[in-house]
């Protein structure tokens, strides 16, 4: 592995079905992002974490939860997935919260909620 | 709450010649990127502005920032089609937990 991973690479889902997006990374970055991309309105904030066992909400939280266990891995969960979640979902990383904080970014996952 | 805005939102460009994209941001901050997304890709950190006066430049394209004015340029010479791309401009608020990004600008180079 090399950098970031997601999976899946795309889905389709139920409205109302859980689903868990995965995020690893290898560069042993600190601090993690989850980001949703929708058409017109950029890159949207959904939650962070600054370091392994801490999390925080971004600008658009609802309807998602996270969970950092340890450094590598930083998993983004819909309990139930309504239509307007329909989005393309970057996992991000950065070295040190609180430093100049370049952030890489995964391939995205495409999820379609019907 | 910051906002950063970028101009133009949409760009067609012929070939040879040069434009420049502009990223405003509302709060102080002296912590610019620039990354380029090509379509159904990731993004690609392409420039990173941590001071005032900061410029960069890797091949045709050039990044400035002036935390005065609270703007940043990207410049493009001499446009050929490889740039086609979405170019974003974030800004980090010094908190070190978040970027804000602009909407992007797609830039199309033509013939």
């Amino acid at each position: 592995i090399a950098g970031i991973t997601q999976a899946p690479t795309s889905q389709i889902l139920a409205a109302g079905r859980r689903m868990t997006l995965r995020c690893t990374q290898d560069m042993r970055h600190n601090a993690m992002y989850w980001y949703r991309q929708d058409l017109g309105l950029g890159l949207r904030l959904i939650h962070y974490s600054n370091t392994a066992g801490t999390t925080g909400k971004g600008e658009v939280p609802d309807g998602y939860s996270v969970s950092r266990a340890n450094t590598d891995d930083f998993p983004l969960t819909l309990a139930s997935a309504v239509p307007s979640q329909t989005s393309v979902y970057f996992c991000a990383s950065s070295r040190i919260p609180g430093e100049f904080s370049e952030q890489f970014f995964g391939p995205g996952t495409r999820l379609t909620v019907l | 709450e910051l906002k950063v805005e970028q101009n133009p939102l949409f760009l067609s460009m012929q070939e040879g010649k040069n434009y420049t994209i502009y990223c405003n941001y509302s709060t102080t901050s002296d912590r610019l990127y620039w990354y380029r997304q090509d379509p159904g890709k990731s993004l690609e950190s392409l420039f990173v502005l941590l001071s005032n006066g900061a410029v960069k430049q890797e091949g045709r394209l050039m990044a400035s920032l002036d935390t005065k004015a609270r703007l940043s340029t990207l410049h493009i010479t001499a446009a050929v089609h490889d740039l086609s791309a979405t170019y974003f401009c974030a800004v980090d608020e010094n908190s070190g937990y978040a970027l804000n990004f602009g909407k992007g600008t797609s830039l199309l180079v033509t013939p």
